[in-house]
Formats: C-alpha cells, sequence, structure tokens
C-alpha cells in the first residue's frame, strides 16, 4: 500500500523567513496530494492542494510542488508569522483506486518573532 | 460551506462504558465519512470508512466490534466506543469529502477521549 514520508518532524524559523516541508510518496498511482494544517486540540484545515497534473500551484504566502517522476511533493510558506505556527500535515490519495488519505508523520513549525 | 460538526469536542469516561461520537455534514451530503485516530504528536491512522445505508469498511486490525460506525443518513455518521479502556483514549476525528468529490476532504473538530 502506499507510504507517506515526511521531513522535517520539526522545523524552527524566524519570523519572516521561509519554510519548506518536504514529503515522498511511494505509489505511482496516487493523484492528489493535499496539506492539512493542525492547531492543538482541532482538526486539521486544508491549506492547498495539488493534483497530478499540475506541477505547482500557489496561494498567496502558500505554494506546493510536485515532481510525480521522483514521487515527491513539497511545501512552502514564505514571509512566515507567528500564526503559521501549527503542525502540518501531507496526505497522498488515489493509490489502488481508493480515494482515502495516507498522511505523512507530520512537521511541528514554529515561528520565532 | 463543506463544515462537519463533530461532538463532543471532549469526554471522560469510565473503563467499561461506551462512548458515542457524532459527526455531522452541515451544509453538504456526505455519502461516505472516514474516522481517524491520532495519538498525541503522532500523526492521524484511519480507523475505517462509513458509507451511508451500508457497513463500514474497518482498516486492518481495528476492531469492528469495539469500534461500532453507523451512517444513517447523508448528513450523519457516529462511532461508538464500546466498552471503553484507558488504551481507548485518544484524539478522534471525522473527515468528509463533499459529495460529488473525492477531492478537499473537510474534518471535523475532534474529540478527545479519556477513560478512566
Amino acid at each position: 500500500g502506499e507510504n507517506v514520508e515526511q521531513h522535517p518532524s520539526t522545523l524552527s524559523v524566524q519570523e519572516g523567513d521561509s519554510a519548506v516541508i518536504k514529503c515522498t510518496y511511494s505509489d505511482s498511482a496516487s493523484n492528489y496530494f493535499p496539506w492539512y494544517k493542525q492547531e492543538l486540540g482541532k482538526g486539521p484545515q486544508l491549506i492547498i492542494d495539488i493534483r497530478s497534473n499540475v506541477g505547482e500551484k500557489k496561494d498567496q504566502r502558500i505554494a506546493v510542488t510536485l515532481n510525480k517522476t521522483a514521487k515527491h511533493f513539497s511545501l512552502h510558506i514564505t514571509e512566515t508569522q507567528p500564526e503559521d505556527s501549527a503542525v502540518y500535515f501531507c496526505a497522498a490519495s488515489g493509490s489502488s483506486g481508493t480515494y482515502k488519505y495516507i498522511f505523512g508523520t507530520g512537521t511541528r513549525l514554529k515561528v520565532l518573532a | 460551506g463543506a463544515v462537519v460538526s463533530q461532538h463532543p469536542s471532549w469526554v471522560i469516561c469510565k473503563s467499561g462504558t461506551s462512548v458515542k461520537i457524532e459527526c455531522r455534514s452541515l451544509d453538504f451530503q456526505a455519502t461516505t465519512m472516514f474516522w481517524y485516530r491520532q495519538f498525541p504528536k503522532q500523526s492521524l491512522m484511519l480507523m475505517a470508512t462509513s458509507n451511508e445505508g451500508s457497513k463500514a469498511t474497518y482498516e486492518q486490525g481495528v476492531e469492528k466490534d469495539k469500534f461500532l460506525i453507523n451512517h444513517a443518513s447523508l448528513t450523519l455518521s457516529t462511532l461508538t466506543v464500546t466498552s471503553a479502556h484507558p488504551e481507548d483514549s485518544s484524539f478522534y476525528i471525522c473527515s468528509a469529502p463533499p459529495r460529488g468529490t473525492n477531492y478537499g476532504y473537510t474534518f471535523g473538530s475532534g474529540t478527545r477521549l479519556t477513560v478512566v
């Protein structure tokens, strides 16, 4: 089955700097890759997603890139702010014809003011 | 749009009792609901998939008799933890794709279950 690896597990950046989180997936059949932000004690919130027919997608300070050949995708947050501090999860979907999300292990991002 | 309301947000129960968690899709119809379990500082692990009007599909290693799932309508899915034990203490979260799409799943706010 699908396996998603996520790095780093923790990331500290200074306010205003950029943050990059990387994920790799194992099943080339996966075709949808969402990113979620989870604050303490809350459910995950979708922040951006990308489908396999697109290489890059951007939404204001957030962007996601996808390399299908290498089977990895990355989340880029520019001009980080303290409120960006949270746990971020990547996920892959579409493997084996299902629509279940397989999540990465999460990255705890801390933006230092 | 696409809001999933989950209740309760937290619950404390005694060992041996049962606890029911509800997830309602407020402004869309959810024919499918995914139930996850999350331990502290860990990722979300899919427990089961519920489908309106049919039996739930459980992931390998998840006891279907312990985690009863019911999806009786297009807007309500419930998870009942039966005969709860301390090791069942966890954060339970539901998620649903808006009807007609397999993208952009919306998550509930989660339920913190503590079994004492």
